[in-house]
């Protein structure tokens, strides 16, 4: 079946500073999303991407629909310590054929020192 | 703009007994999904229904798990005879059109 590799597994880092994280498939997607979860809370989404090449921006979060439909990144500027939680990509396919099931990726947890 | 809705939040179970989640999609969704989330993992699609339609149960267990989503009332994850490796989190999550699916707080089950 689809799976995905997302990394890195776990970040630890100070606040103010950037972050990168990205997932891979071996099969393509038309849709990727990314989601933080936090603890005891279910998944919230952050940004959704529609077209292949895409870069979306939601507030200091920046996410990249890569130009294979394989890959995505999502990138955290200037970290704050609210942005402590676990990173979820997600990829989709839609369309007549698919049901629109999401397939995550393991996740990234996310530390951030004041 | 009431979100995605389930209840219980917690639910404790022996083995054998019967598990009952419950799942209120965002007013207007039509589309429900089912997800199970096992500790330090991901999530894992489990099935998707519409209304009075189970539309792909591909990722459900074959024994001991159902799911319904009826014309009127919430959908109904439920799962028979609960072993230990049943323990985990169910999310639920709903959607307007394919895209976009936003999930509930998720069922914290653990069987004794």
């Amino acid at each position: 079946g689809q799976q995905l590799n997302q990394s890195p597994q776990s970040m630890f880092i100070q606040e103010g500073e950037d972050v990168s994280m990205n997932c891979t498939s071996s099969s393509i997607f038309n849709t990727w999303l990314w989601y933080k979860q936090d603890p005891g809370e279910g998944p919230v989404l952050l940004i959704a991407l529609y077209k292949a090449g895409e870069l979306t921006s939601n507030g200091r979060l920046t996410a990249q629909f890569g130009i294979t439909r394989k890959d995505s990144f999502l990138n955290i500027s200037a970290s704050i310590p609210s942005d402590v939680g676990i990173y979820f990509c997600a990829g989709q396919l839609t369309g007549s054929s698919n049901t629109g099931k999401l397939i995550f990726g393991q996740g990234t947890t996310l530390q951030v020192k004041p | 703009n009431a979100g995605v809705m389930q209840n219980p939040r917690h639910l404790v179970r022996r083995r054998g007994q019967e598990a009952r989640l419950r799942c209120s999609p965002v007013k207007g969704h039509s589309h429900v999904y089912w997800y199970r989330q096992l500790p330090e993992e991901g999530l894992k699609f489990m099935v998707y229904l519409q209304k009075e339609n189970i539309i792909d149960e591909s990722g459900m267990p074959k024994e001991r798990f159902s799911a319904e989503f009826p014309k009127e009332g919430p959908s109904i994850l439920r799962i028979q005879q609960v072993v230990r490796g049943d323990s985990a989190a169910y999310f639920c999550a709903s959607s307007l059109i394919y895209n976009e699916q936003f999930f509930g707080p998720g069922t914290r089950l653990t069987v004794l």
